[in-house]
């Protein structure tokens, strides 16, 4: 069964400091990945995916992912937090096959001035 | 072109009462699902469906039922409410396509008493 984990509950960053937001996965063959963010109240976003090819990948907002398979990992980055990125961010792993997706239990981002 | 709608907004239930939820798509997309949002938690799904009178479970699907009659709607039900039902219902719909994403609702917040 496919899982997703993301260690950090709530981080809080300086604006303009750096971001890394860790997710690790668990699937049998090469993933489906996605981020998304959700602002309180709203829908989810999606910032970026990864299916194949590049394991860089860019997303919107200045957003990146880079996957790395020997590690299980999909972590979200951004070298300069804006105030206005302070969400909860999700990171998802998308069966293949059946096209079901199970979603971290998220990260929330604070963003001191 | 709305893209993912729910109805209701929000809704206060009576413990043992019913009541359907409403997703609908106007991007012809084959693939719907229902999620629910508990807090601290990521979201999980509750049934799917791959086209026009399919439903399939996802991994938290009792006490719930779904309709797909028409490809636009995807329809949940809850026939005796409970307060663990309490909890935010995403719907979300995707192109038939193994790398299409997902495009999700604004949510629709239950509240069990």
């Amino acid at each position: 069964a496919q899982s997703v984990t993301q260690p950090d509950i709530h981080i809080t960053v300086s604006e303009g400091a750096s971001l890394e937001l860790r997710c690790n996965y668990s699937y049998g063959a090469t993933p489906y990945l996605f981020w998304y963010v959700q602002s309180p109240g709203q829908g989810l976003q999606l910032l970026l995916k990864y299916f194949s090819g590049d394991t860089l990948v860019q997303g919107i907002k200045g957003f990146e992912a880079e996957f790395k398979r020997s590690q299980s990992s999909f972590n979200l980055r951004k070298p300069s937090v804006h105030w206005s990125d302070a969400a909860e961010y999700f990171c998802a792993v998308r069966n293949t096959n059946a096209g079901k997706s199970t979603f971290g239990d998220g990260t929330t981002l604070t963003v001191k001035p | 072109n709305a893209g993912v709608t729910q109805t209701p907004k929000f809704r206060v239930l009576k413990t043992g009462q019913s009541m359907t939820l409403l997703c609908a798509q106007d991007m012809n997309h084959e693939y719907m699902y229902w999620y629910r949002q508990d807090p601290g938690m990521g979201l999980r799904l509750i049934h799917y469906s791959v086209g026009e009178g399919t439903t399939a479970k996802g991994e938290v699907p009792d006490g719930y039922n779904v309709s797909r009659l028409k490809k636009q709607n995807f329809l949940l039900g809850l026939e005796s409410a409970a307060p663990s039902q309490t909890s935010v219902y995403f719907c979300a719909s995707r192109p038939l396509g193994r790398q299409e994403t997902q495009y999700f609702g604004p949510g629709t917040r239950l509240l069990v008493l």
